[in-house]
């Protein structure tokens, strides 16, 4: 299985403000995802970036806000812009593998906004 | 309509008991189903999963799930429950084109 890393691993963030999420795989992979966990909520996919394309947003989730780099096949980025504390969570990326339908998810970045 | 449902928001258990999580699903064909767990601070970890084949499924950590398709579950098990087996538990329907529906998650409270 890939071996996911994070950074930061969490932040405390003022409202206005925006934070970039970097994402790092140890192997190449075409698929990552970035997932929000709102407190005391299940997960929500993102949007799903391929390297060398846009990324695909979901609904209720728009590219101004959650802007998504993937400049290769190991790395990734997403930046939550202008940062309000309902944008307090934590943020996930997860890589497919396994012909897509195994998935495997980093340690999350633990996002507070005052 | 596809969906992943855990109707047991908290579970509270003694160590050593047992220990049965809940999962029910609803999706129209052959399901591709998984258990994560996330301790505190943590991400998701793969517990187990289950594509098709045998139908009681073992994982990590002394866990093991079983596939029922006439009850539409895929409940997670342990014979006997540790300490740090403290965590929150998701249950996830692959749904296809890489996309995952996740349940709301089982917190586990173990007591000493």
């Amino acid at each position: 299985s890939a071996v996911i890393s994070q950074k930061p691993s969490r932040d405390i963030c003022q409202r206005g403000t925006s934070l970039t999420i970097q994402c790092q795989v140890d192997s190449q992979v075409t698929m990552m995802f970035w997932y929000r966990q709102q407190p005391g909520q299940s997960l929500t996919l993102i949007a799903t970036a391929n390297q060398g394309s846009e990324a695909t947003y979901e609904s209720g989730f728009v590219i101004d806000k959650f802007p998504i780099s993937r400049p290769n096949l190991t790395f990734s980025t997403l930046t939550v812009s202008n940062m309000s504390p309902e944008d307090s969570s934590i943020y996930l990326c997860s890589v497919a593998q396994g012909g897509g339908n195994e998935q495997f998810f980093g340690p999350g970045t633990r996002l507070t906004v005052l | 309509a596809q969906s992943v449902t855990q109707p047991d928001i908290h579970i509270t258990v003694s160590e050593g008991a047992s220990l049965e999580l809940r999962c029910n699903y609803s999706y129209g064909a052959t399901p591709y189903l998984f258990w994560y767990v996330q301790s505190p601070g943590q991400g998701l970890q793969l517990l187990l999963k289950y594509f098709s084949g045998d139908t009681l499924v073992q994982g990590i950590k002394g866990f093991e799930a079983e596939f029922k398709r006439s009850q539409s579950s895929f409940n997670l098990r342990k014979p006997s429950v540790h300490w740090s087996d403290a965590a929150e538990y998701f249950c996830a329907l692959y749904s296809g084109t890489y996309k995952y529906i996740f349940g709301t998650g089982t917190r586990l409270k173990v007591l000493a």
